[in-house]
């Protein structure tokens, strides 16, 4: 079965610029996971969705961070404007359900620069 | 609150050697435990897991197994191979749906 997709796989951006993010999940899946990666960090949640509502968003920095989900398959995550410190990796998971019975598959991410 | 804590690498061994990657966890009552691997270029892959004390999880010759009495799971492999060459990631689940992530541990396996 095909992964999941992200698209660009990287970008380089001035600070103060905006940015957006894409991930299409594996077909049938129900919730999906945006995650920041910073360099020797592990990743962190940003945002979680069941179907096309959001479960948990209490680590995306609102003021400058936006994801959707609107028809329940493909994600955007937005940054307006970007700061140097938002220079990471931004990965895209998915998985049928919530919880630990339901395991998380990763798409290969996203790699933006902020100079 | 809950948070995963794992061993600093790089970590550089010889073909053949044995591997041990530590990883400690906090967490109130019973989380599940993963291990993740990063191959370079590539997403995240869960490795292996496990969902209750003494479970031991297993797959391409790694293990690991949950252990209370010391809040580990210690990831081992009796052999490691070139292809193991990865950024190995340990986690857990507890409660809410919200994975937490230790920091990595970059291993090279040279022949």
């Amino acid at each position: 079965e095909a992964g999941v997709a992200q698209s660009p796989r990287y970008k380089i951006i001035e600070k103060r610029q905006s940015v957006a993010f894409w991930c299409n999940p594996i077909s049938g899946h129900a919730t999906l996971y945006w995650y920041q990666q910073i360099l020797g960090q592990g990743p962190k949640l940003l945002i979680q969705f069941q179907n096309n509502g959001v479960v948990d968003d209490s680590q995306l920095p609102k003021d400058r961070f936006s994801a959707e989900r609107l028809k329940g398959v493909d994600s955007t995550l937005k940054i307006q404007p970007a700061k140097l410190e938002d220079s990471a990796v931004y990965l895209c998971a998915s998985s049928l359900g919530s919880g630990a019975k339901n395991i998380q598959y990763f798409g290969a991410g996203t790699r933006l620069s902020v100079l | 609150g809950d948070s995963v804590t794992q061993m600093e690498g790089p970590v550089t061994l010889s073909e053949e050697a044995f591997l041990t990657i530590n990883c400690t966890y906090t967490a109130t009552g019973y989380p599940s435990l993963f291990w993740y691997v990063q191959y370079p270029g590539e997403g995240l892959q869960l490795l292996l897991k496990a969902t209750k004390a003494d479970d031991k999880g297993s797959n391409k010759g790694f293990e690991a197994t949950y252990r209370k009495e010391t809040t580990s799971f210690h990831l081992e492999k009796g052999s490691v191979q070139v292809s193991d060459s990865a950024v190995y990631f340990c986690a857990l689940i507890h409660r809410g749906n919200q994975f937490y992530f230790g920091t990595g541990t970059s291993l090279t396996v040279i022949p």
